[in-house]
């Protein structure tokens, strides 16, 4: 168990760039989460994976950011037309979740990548 | 529904107890408790169900109190590596009854400052 790993670390792009960021779950974890988060803030929901299908998304991801998660495995979030406004940490979480009432599934979070847009 | 969380900060000395309380206004199901150091990932601690008992290891337990909808973290006789932001993520009892988002919300934090 190598644990969650995130690829760039640290981004730095312009206004109106695109990008794009890579999470490797823990290998054998079928939900992978992305949240976000902001100096002085806990992080925010963005949207999760069951597997290769994604379930949900938070109002907060507008029609700039899209994710995929190909065969289920590592995942990728890209940001188009980037914006000042999406300098923030984007953290990625994955869990071992069976459906399985009354049982609590622990999120391990990545160490992140930090993106700032200049 | 953000959980609130209290303090916002402590400074103790190493040695000394602290309580962190993390409260909401709407039904839990479960509270998952994580430390995050300066730029580094929030560390899963320990999860919390409702109606689940009070979980500890070492010398950092939880509870959860389904009247009042509200986790306490205790961190007892601290140590310097203790030192952090502690956030408390929840998921709504809704998430299973056919409402409510999937992922945990996550209350603003509360930084833990120990001296030595």
């Amino acid at each position: 168990d190598t644990g969650v790993s995130q690829d760039p670390r640290h981004k730095i792009t312009k206004r109106g760039q695109n990008v794009t960021f890579r999470c490797d779950p823990i290998s054998e974890h079928n939900r992978l989460y992305w949240y976000r988060q902001t100096l002085g803030q806990g992080p925010e929901f963005l949207t999760y994976f069951q597997n290769e299908a994604q379930l949900e998304k938070s109002r907060l991801l507008s029609d700039r950011f899209s994710a995929e998660r190909p065969k289920g495995s590592f995942s990728t979030l890209e940001i188009q037309r980037t914006e000042q406004g999406d300098s923030a940490m984007y953290l990625c979480a994955s869990s071992l979740e069976l459906g399985l009432a009354g049982v609590g599934y622990e999120q391990y979070f990545g160490p992140g990548t930090r993106l700032t847009v200049t | 529904q953000q959980p609130v969380q209290s303090p916002q900060a402590v400074i103790l000395r190493e040695g000394e107890d602290a309580v962190i309380n993390c409260s909401s206004s709407k039904a839990l199901y479960s509270v998952h408790w994580y430390r995050q150091k300066h730029g580094e990932a929030p560390v899963f601690l320990m999860i919390l169900l409702k109606g689940g008992e009070q979980k500890g290891h070492e010398k950092i337990s939880a509870s959860f109190n389904e009247k009042k909808q509200q986790s306490s973290l205790y961190l007892t006789a601290s140590q310097l590596s203790y030192s952090g932001t502690y956030f408390c993520g929840t998921e709504m009892e809704e998430k299973y009854s056919g409402g409510g988002a999937d992922g945990l919300t996550f209350g603003k934090g509360t930084h833990l400052i120990i001296q030595p």
